[in-house]
């Protein structure tokens, strides 16, 4: 099955710098690639997905991007700023399971400090 | 509009006892997943529901897990004699189709502390 490893698995930044995290997945059949983000006490949140027809994607600060040959993915925030400060994970699924079966990396906690 | 609950949002049961943790999905979701979050890892999906029927349970642990959901709408966990190795957050995700590419929302989550 699946198996998607997620690095670094903290990140300490200081506030205006940029954080990339990233993840390899094992299955090559995979073609869906969320990142969730998760503050305390809360369930996880999507923030930016990227399917496996595109290389990158970007949402204001935040920016994915995929390298389907080297089974990798990328999460990019520039300028952090502290609220951007939690557990950011990914996940990998593949669509011919019928339904979205989202198997997530162990999660990276960001701290940016002011 | 409201988005998906959970409850109780803690439980702390002693080793052998049974619990239920509830979950409420958006109004209109037809799918729900449930997940459990141990500490430090990421989550590890353990059962899926398209309405009522649940078409993949593999992530269940062992048979003393089990899940239903009644009418398309609130699904209930159950943990029957309760192990220390179930305490966990359980989270609960619903999408409005339950297709590959539906955005997953998630609940808050109930943590379950077994003595």
């Amino acid at each position: 099955g699946e198996n998607v490893e997620q690095h670094p698995s903290t990140l300490s930044v200081q506030e205006g710098d940029s954080a990339v995290i990233k993840c390899t997945y094992s299955d090559s059949a995979s073609n869906y690639f969320p990142w969730y983000k998760q503050e305390l006490g809360k369930g996880p949140q999507l923030i930016i997905d990227i399917r496996s027809n595109v290389g990158e994607k970007k949402d204001q600060r935040i920016a994915v991007t995929l390298n389907k040959t080297a089974k990798h993915f990328s999460l990019h925030i520039t300028e952090t700023q502290p609220e951007d400060s939690a557990v950011y994970f990914c996940a990998a699924s593949r669509s011919n399971t019928g339904f979205q079966k989202l198997v997530f990396g162990t999660g990276t906690r960001l701290l940016v400090s002011p | 509009g409201a988005g998906v609950s959970q409850s109780p949002s803690n439980k702390v049961t002693e080793k052998g006892k049974d619990v239920e943790l509830r979950c409420d999905p958006i109004s209109g979701h037809t799918a729900l997943y449930w997940y459990r979050q141990s500490l430090g890892q990421g989550l590890e999906f353990l059962i899926y529901f398209q309405g009522n029927s649940a078409p993949d349970k593999s992530g269940l642990p062992s048979d003393r897990f089990s899940a239903e959901r009644t009418g398309g709408s609130v699904s209930t966990l159950t943990i029957q004699r309760t192990q220390q190795e179930d305490s966990a957050v359980y989270l609960c995700a619903s999408t409005p189709l339950g297709g590959w590419g539906d955005t997953q929302y998630f609940g808050p989550g109930t943590r379950l502390t077994v003595l």
